[in-house]
């Protein structure tokens, strides 16, 4: 089955220890994004990739960074990880058509950070 | 930034009952999403109802795009429906495409 995975579901670090944070997709959509949700809140979007265009939400602290080396991966990487960054981290696809139409958005399982 | 509100924010049901969750929005939209939030977390797309009503089994939807809002409606509910019901708007063009703002959520839970 088409689908997004994310790897690893969970994941413990230290405080200020880099983290990186995987998904891929078989469902070749041309659009990756990543989402923090923190406990009882929506799920908040850092950035995303159209293809390999890179879109930075304004309130993303630099402290997170993402790499995407091809249509199937992408990457979050943490660089100094907070207590404050514990949260899940969601992955979603979607397949956007040119500059007016976008499909449904398909999430990965999520990976649990903890901070320690 | 639109505005989503979603009520109620918190649902409890008896097994067999129905439900109608709501969605108001604050702005025109491309178009409108539901899903689900199962108690491990992942979220799986229900809906993309950007107007009109779909139905998928026990669950279906009506959007009305002229008058900003969108209706969940949940028949005989069973325990597994028990989560997160999220709605999520979008309304970019060029690079904001398919960017999504979510409502907060309603916590549905369905007792036995």
């Amino acid at each position: 089955d088409a689908m997004v995975i994310q790897n690893p579901r969970y994941q413990v670090t230290q405080f200020g220890k880099p983290v990186t944070l995987s998904c891929s997709q078989t469902l070749n959509h041309n659009v990756m994004y990543w989402y923090q949700q923190k406990s009882s809140q929506a799920p908040k979007l850092l950035f995303h990739y159209y293809d390999k265009d890179f879109n930075n939400e304004a309130d993303t602290p630099d402290n997170f960074q993402s790499r995407r080396p091809n249509t199937s991966f992408c990457f979050l990487d943490i660089r100094s990880p907070g207590l404050g960054d514990a949260a899940m981290y969601l992955c979603a696809t979607s397949r956007v058509f040119g500059t007016s139409v976008a499909d449904t958005q398909y999430f990965g399982p999520g990976t649990r950070l903890t901070v320690l | 930034g639109i505005q989503v509100e979603q009520s109620p924010p918190d649902l409890i049901l008896q097994e067999g009952a129905n439900s109608t969750l709501r969605c108001n929005f604050s702005d025109s939209v491309n178009n409108l999403q539901w899903f689900h939030q199962n108690p491990w977390g992942q979220l799986i797309n229900l809906f993309y109802i950007p107007s009109g009503t779909k139905q998928n089994g026990r669950l279906s939807a009506t959007t009305v795009a002229t008058e900003r809002y969108s209706l969940l409606y949940i028949s005989s509910s069973q325990t597994t429906d028990s989560g997160v019901y999220f709605c999520a708007v979008e309304q970019g063009r060029g690079s904001t495409l398919g960017r999504l703002y979510f409502g907060r959520g309603t916590q549905l839970t369905v007792w036995p």
